[in-house]
């Protein structure tokens, strides 16, 4: 693994069905990050996680929820999944002793929830 | 609230020189990032400023200035490739990242 990665790539989901989104990081990053992003709306925080065992409520959390049990996996779950959720979802990680922040994104789930 | 105004789209021709814009309100400021996203792909990073001034990356210009919470994207000797969006985002006194919507750049030949 290289980078950041996310399962699946892409999904169609029934409404009412729970379901996670995977990412995982081989960075060792500190903190990680749920973004989506609609059509334009630009990315929008959903939960981050500063390090390892704590967690955020980001721009819209409701209807998501997430754990950072250690520091490479940061799942992202819908607990039971509305057609608003419909977008397209980035994990992001960063190293907060980097540039500023600088964030490195995964290459997203594209998920339809019908 | 916090806010990041940039055009919604742009067009330019191949070769040319495009300046993109960016101002913002937000409750501090602690840096700026520009990020280049290809359709159906991942944001990548472009550029950073933190202080007033230009910065430049090869054929990539970024600049800022923070009294007038103001940053542009300047793009030179322009290529097909260059087809994107391109995102500014604003580092609060949160430190959080607070995103704009993007500007869509289509490149003509």
């Amino acid at each position: 693994i290289a980078g950041i990665t996310q399962a699946p790539t892409s999904q169609i989901l029934a409404a009412g069905r729970r379901m996670t989104l995977r990412c995982t990081q081989d960075m060792r990053h500190n903190a990680m990050y749920w973004y989506r992003q609609d059509l334009g709306l630009g990315l929008r925080l959903i939960h981050y996680s500063n390090t390892a065992g704590t967690t955020g409520k980001g721009e819209v959390p409701d209807g998501y929820s997430v754990s950072r049990a250690n520091t490479d996996d940061f799942p992202l779950t819908l607990a039971s999944a509305v057609p608003s959720q419909t977008s397209v979802y980035f994990c992001a990680s960063s190293d907060s002793s980097g540039r500023g922040n600088e964030q490195f994104f995964g290459p997203g789930t594209r998920l339809t929830v019908l | 609230g916090q806010n990041i105004d940039q055009p919604t789209e742009m067009t330019a021709t191949e070769g040319a020189i495009v300046q993109i814009n960016c101002t913002y309100q937000t409750s501090g400021f602690n840096g700026l990032f520009w990020y280049q996203q290809h359709a159906g792909e991942a944001p990548t990073f472009l550029s950073y400023n933190v202080l007033d001034g230009l910065e430049e990356k090869g054929r990539f210009s970024s600049f800022l200035s923070r009294s007038k919470g103001y940053s542009y994207l300047l793009l030179k000797e322009l290529q097909m490739k260059d087809s994107a969006s391109y995102l500014c985002a604003v580092i609060d006194s949160n430190y959080q990242l607070i995103w704009g919507a993007g500007t869509k750049l289509i490149i003509k030949p």
